[in-house]
């Protein structure tokens, strides 16, 4: 059974940093790895899609890497901003069902 | 862009009364999919439908039931409200009936429930 776990469960940093999510599971028998942003009490906005032959895909400051091996994905923040405050999760993609990370709560200060 | 909506954003229920959660998808979508989620549990698989009538339970489907009778609607079914669904329930599509790595979700906003 696939399990995810999503390392840190929360962050504070200031504005600026570039910042690291990272996200394990335990199947690497995956079809793709989603990473998703979810605002407090909204539903989860998709950031980027890696697919399983992909090791990496960016999206602006965001870069996503993916070593399905090793049953790793890390996304990666550049020049941090208040406005990506939000919670991070990752879902990686097995036989008809997604199973989510209980992500990483971000908070960047101005 | 795709866009998935939820019939409700907030909704307050009495114990045993029976409640519909709407979700609508508007890109065609073959999979769609029913979430809670809760504090500490994450998001927690409810059903899902690969097509019009077609239906697979998730994880946690007990007290629950769905409906699909057109293919960009998806309806969650509580049959008898208890306190212990009140939680954030999500819907979401995806586009391909079989996985693959194409495969991408999108959720609709999110509806807040709370059983009374």
């Amino acid at each position: 059974k696939q399990e995810v776990t999503q390392i840190p469960a929360a962050l504070s940093v200031p504005e600026g940093e570039n910042l690291v999510l990272n996200c394990s599971f335990t199947d690497s028998a995956i079809y793709n790895l989603q990473w998703f942003r979810q605002d407090p009490g909204k539903g989860l906005t998709s950031l980027l899609l890696i697919q399983s032959s992909q090791r990496e895909q960016t999206s602006g400051r965001l870069n996503a890497s993916l070593d399905k091996s090793s049953g790793r994905s890390t996304l990666y923040i550049a020049a941090s901003q208040p406005g990506d405050s939000a919670t991070y999760l990752c879902a990686p993609l097995g036989t008809y069902k997604y199973i989510f990370g209980t992500g990483t709560r971000l908070k960047v200060l101005a | 862009d795709v866009k998935v909506t939820q019939s409700s954003r907030y909704l307050v229920k009495r114990t045993g009364e029976k409640v519909f959660l709407e979700c609508v998808q508007d890109m065609d979508h073959e999979n769609m999919f029913w979430y809670r989620q809760d504090p500490g549990l994450g998001l927690r698989l409810i059903y899902f439908s690969y097509d019009v009538k077609m239906k697979e339970k998730g994880d946690i489907p007990e007290g629950y039931s769905v409906s699909r009778e057109k293919k960009e609607r998806f309806s969650l079914i509580l049959e008898s409200a208890s306190t212990n669904q009140t939680s954030m329930y999500l819907c979401a599509s995806t586009g391909q009936a079989t996985p693959s790595a194409y495969n991408e979700q999108f959720f609709g906003p999110g509806t807040r429930l709370t059983v009374l």
